[in-house]
């Protein structure tokens, strides 16, 4: 299976300050087709988790465009330029390269 | 507004098998791959398989391919999860979702709210 690698595994921030999360792959996640299959969704306290982006930099319906998503081979960011409060929770990287899909550990993001 | 809906029976006793089963409202579930996703508390996210609504193609989680089935039921909107042999460490909050879909690629865009399985005497 593919191992996804995240970083930090905790994220004090201060409302309106940017952030950053990486997430490493152990192999590339760009496929002959031209699509790097790596997602991030955001699991909010006592929720399921939900899309953010999709193949690396697409935002889903609904995301603010403060979230951006960018990286490229095993090396993706995702990126808040101005965290909010509703932004607490955890951030999962996910591979949909091959079978099974493998998640990273997760980025906990909370108001310090 | 697509809905996602898990039901199952919260206790199941080791060594038995646990059902489960998703009913998908306010759209349709044909032409749609539909999944199961599982996380021990406090852990990370595990795929568990998923299966196609108009094929009823199935993939596992090679970890758990031994003791997985998954069916679906388009006439009730519905699909299912099977784990046999469970043992403590399936206690989990089980979630559905939809996707994936690999070729036009459509991630995990819709997820039920979960519900909660612990396996114990």
């Amino acid at each position: 299976d593919i191992v996804l690698s995240q970083s930090p595994p905790s994220l004090p921030v201060t409302p309106g300050e940017p952030v950053s999360i990486s997430c490493r792959s152990s192999q590339s996640l760009l496929h002959s087709n031209g699509n790097t299959y790596v997602d991030w969704y955001l699991q909010r306290p006592g929720q399921s988790p939900h899309l953010l982006i999709y193949l690396g930099s697409n935002r889903a319906s609904g995301v603010p465009d403060r979230f951006s998503g960018s990286g490229s081979g095993s090396d993706f960011t995702l990126k808040i330029s101005g965290v909010e409060a509703e932004d607490v929770g955890i951030y999962y990287c996910m591979e949909a390269l091959q079978i099974p899909p493998t998640f990273g550990q997760g980025t906990k993001v909370e108001i310090k | 507004q697509m809905q996602l809906q898990e039901s199952g029976p919260g206790l199941v006793k080791p060594s038995e098998t646990l059902s489960l089963t998703c009913t998908v409202s306010g759209g349709s579930i044909r032409g749609h791959y539909w999944s199961w996703i599982r996380q021990p508390a406090a852990k990370g996210l595990e795929w568990i398989g998923r299966i196609s609504s108009d094929t009823g193609n199935t993939d596992y989680n090679p970890s758990l391919k031994s003791r997985v089935t998954m069916s679906v039921d388009t006439s009730k909107s519905q699909f299912s999860l099977k784990l046999t042999s469970v043992t403590a460490a399936d206690t989990a909050m089980y979630y559905c979702a939809r996707g994936y879909i690999w070729g036009n690629y459509r991630p995990f865009d819709y997820w039920g709210q979960g519900t909660l399985i612990t396996v114990s005497s």
